[in-house]
């Protein structure tokens, strides 16, 4: 599969648990994004890096967040203490620069207990 | 459409039939417009996109209007079938700048293809 991908799918953690999240991005894109969808909404944009500079944190980023791009391949999503409000589905997507087309990963669902 | 439990606009059509899908963006300074398609569990996946220097594109069995004076996109399926069932969401991106990219979503709406 030469899609992007993302680990795990899903993730269930009590609050105030740190999660981890992976996402793989096509080899060639130079460009990666994450977002959040919550139940009956489209995506909310996060952040996103160009190679392994991240370029813009969206105000939703709370310090509890934070995103790492270090050798301008895979990116990973930490959430420190987690709260209910955490919970929802976590998308990563990735594009080429300069092309808006952006494909999305099939995303990691967090519940927070 | 009218809202259902999600608060999203639904569209119900039959097999065969064309349906045409609404969406208001927001930012008149928005460069790019794309639609999405999201089945159930999965991501949002590429339909078809358009500058905000055209008004019409086509794709396959799709074609997308926009009409910057009052900030609609449309998005038309031709001969709908049942895989055509999903949420779309428009989604519009501005013309440069560090938020390049940054893609700002629309509210959802599920089509309903009955066989």
């Amino acid at each position: 599969d030469t899609g992007v991908s993302q680990d795990p799918r899903h993730k269930i953690t009590k609050r105030g648990q740190n999660v981890t999240f992976r996402c793989d991005p096509i080899s060639e894109h130079n460009r990666l994004y994450w977002y959040r969808q919550t139940l009956g909404q489209g995506p909310e944009f996060l952040t996103y890096f160009q190679n392994e500079a991240q370029l813009e944190k969206s105000r939703l980023l709370s310090d509890r967040f934070s995103a790492e791009r270090p050798k301008g391949s895979f990116s990973t999503l930490e959430i420190q203490r987690t709260e209910q409000g955490d919970s929802a589905m976590y998308l990563c997507a990735s594009s080429l620069r300069l092309v808006n087309e952006q494909f999305f990963g099939p995303g990691t669902r967090l519940t927070v207990l | 459409g009218e809202s259902v439990g999600l608060h999203l606009p639904t569209l119900s059509v039959q097999e065969g039939d064309n349906s045409i899908i609404n969406c208001a963006y927001s930012n008149s300074a928005s460069d790019y417009f794309i639609w999405y398609k999201q089945e159930s569990g999965k991501g949002p996946q590429f339909i078809i996109d358009i500058r905000s220097n055209m008004d019409k594109r086509q794709g396959q069995r799709v074609t997308v209007l926009l009409n910057k004076t009052v900030k609609h996109l449309s998005l038309q399926i031709a001969a709908t079938q049942p895989g055509d069932s999903a949420v779309y969401f428009c989604a519009e991106a501005p013309a440069g700048g560090t938020s390049y990219g940054k893609l700002t979503f629309g509210q959802g709406t599920i089509l309903t293809v009955h066989p």
